[in-house]
């Protein structure tokens, strides 16, 4: 079993639609990380957690600490919003080394 | 923030050759890591770019395949050695100050091994 499962693994959505990702993990940490991957390969990090929940522009995540749970959500989606999006934690025992989940690739359509 | 830049952004190569890529950070970091993503994989931690001391590599990956340098703490370089078609990965290099600080990642540089 992964240490970090994201789900849905792939997700098509029509533009407007709110859209929610999923991340489970199953050991402690100290931060979690959103990421976003477009298909040119570069990552922009999306945000970081470590407790509540944090808002930039239509883009929301939040996490669960006692349930070892996090989740992104995109409101009024949009076709520029298609990427991989990959869940990645801080393990309590790893310092700033990042484990990954396998990502989820949202496809807005218009 | 830290803007990091990579270079190259994508080369192919010849089997038994090697490729350096560069990492440029635009102010000054504490942690540097170096990643790869094989096709159709998430990211796996090849090692952590240690500033004027050996790079330290996650299982799987050795020194002798993946020379790091990093001989500053802007800069950082991951050599991938005697390469094989199984190279052919994204490498993503990423920066960060330290322990619950952000991190942040480069754009890529896509490896194609013929």
């Amino acid at each position: 079993k992964n240490e970090v499962e994201q789900s849905p693994q792939n997700l098509t959505a029509q533009e407007g639609e709110f859209i929610t990702i999923n991340c489970s993990y199953s050991v402690g940490i100290s931060a979690l990380h959103w990421l976003q991957q477009h298909p040119g390969g570069g990552i922009v990090s999306l945000f970081m957690l470590s407790s509540g929940k944090k808002k930039h522009g239509r883009l929301i995540a939040t996490i669960n600490i006692q349930e070892k749970h996090s989740s992104l959500h995109i409101t009024a989606s949009h076709p520029r919003d298609s990427a991989v999006y990959i869940c990645a934690v801080a393990l309590i025992t790893s310092g700033s080394r990042l484990t990954f989940g396998e990502g989820t690739q949202l496809t807005v359509n218009p | 923030s830290a803007v990091i830049s990579q270079k190259p952004s994508r080369d192919i190569c010849q089997r038994g050759t090697s490729l350096t890529i560069q990492c440029q950070v635009d102010s000054q970091v504490t942690m540097m890591f170096w990643y790869r993503q094989q096709p159709g994989q998430s990211l796996t931690l090849i090692a952590t770019a240690n500033q004027g001391s050996e790079a330290t590599y996650e299982s799987g990956f050795v020194i002798d395949k993946f020379p790091i340098s990093r001989p500053n703490l802007t800069f950082s370089t991951l050599t991938v050695s005697n390469m094989s078609p199984e190279d052919s990965s994204i490498y993503l290099c990423s920066a960060g100050q330290g322990y619950y600080n952000e991190q942040f990642f480069g754009p890529g540089t896509r490896l194609t091994v013929l």
